[in-house]
């Protein structure tokens, strides 16, 4: 049983380099998430997808991009890596988040990415 | 602005109860998350209220006040792997979460 799975689990990255953090679930959930965790600070929408071939942004999307080209993968790249990008990102998908479901996130186990 | 409120963190006993308090203030409300996260890992979902009262679960329970915008995570007989990160969401009128900064629970023997 595999769930999520994130690639890479941890990575250190110099400034002004390109990074694609994968994520891959096997659940066929419809929607997915990209997050990121700081310190003190609660989970962060960065963006997120209710379905395959749409996306919407959350509420740090700058500096991030995403895709959903079929519904198992939603990759999260950074297209110029700066130090304040530094934290944990977390995919996590869920049935759906609208009435009559639940909408509870299974999470990936999370990538740490270091910008220096 | 939308908000949540836990205490960032709580001491308690092993074996001992502990309840985690959660306020809240969204723009419209379609249920209540608790997720367990231990260090260094990923969160795992505990319980979701959508109604008033409470809802139990093994040695966890969860409690909802719409009215009051609350909610508390009751954990009893504790134990030393309840050590962690507990973590309270609200799903707003956009079916989006809103996540609370998380509690740190520190059990001790």
């Amino acid at each position: 049983i595999a769930g999520i799975t994130q690639a890479p689990t941890s990575q250190i990255l110099a400034a002004g380099r390109r990074m694609t953090l994968r994520c891959t679930q096997d659940m066929r959930h419809n929607a997915m998430y990209w997050y990121r965790q700081d310190l003190g600070l609660g989970l962060r929408l960065i963006h997120y997808s209710n379905t395959a071939g749409t996306t919407g942004k959350g509420e740090v999307p700058d500096g991030y991009s995403v895709s959903r080209a079929n519904t198992d993968d939603f990759p999260l790249t950074l297209a110029s890596a700066v130090p304040s990008q530094t934290s944990v990102y977390f995919c996590a998908s869920s049935d759906s988040g609208e009435a009559g479901h639940t909408g509870e996130l299974f999470f990936g186990e999370g990538s740490r990415l270091t910008v220096l | 602005g939308q908000n949540i409120d836990q205490p960032t963190e709580m001491t308690a006993t092993e074996g001992a109860i502990v309840q985690i308090n959660c306020t809240y203030q969204t723009s419209g409300f379609n249920g209540l998350f608790w997720y367990q996260q231990h260090a260094g890992e990923a969160p795992t979902f505990l319980s979701y209220n959508v109604l008033d009262g409470l809802e139990e679960k093994g040695r966890f329970s969860s409690f909802l006040s719409r009215s009051k915008g609350y909610s508390y995570l009751l954990l009893k007989e504790l134990q030393m792997k309840d050590s962690a990160s507990y973590l309270c969401a609200v799903k707003d009128s956009n079916y989006q979460l809103i996540w609370g900064a998380g509690t740190k629970l520190i059990i001790k023997p």
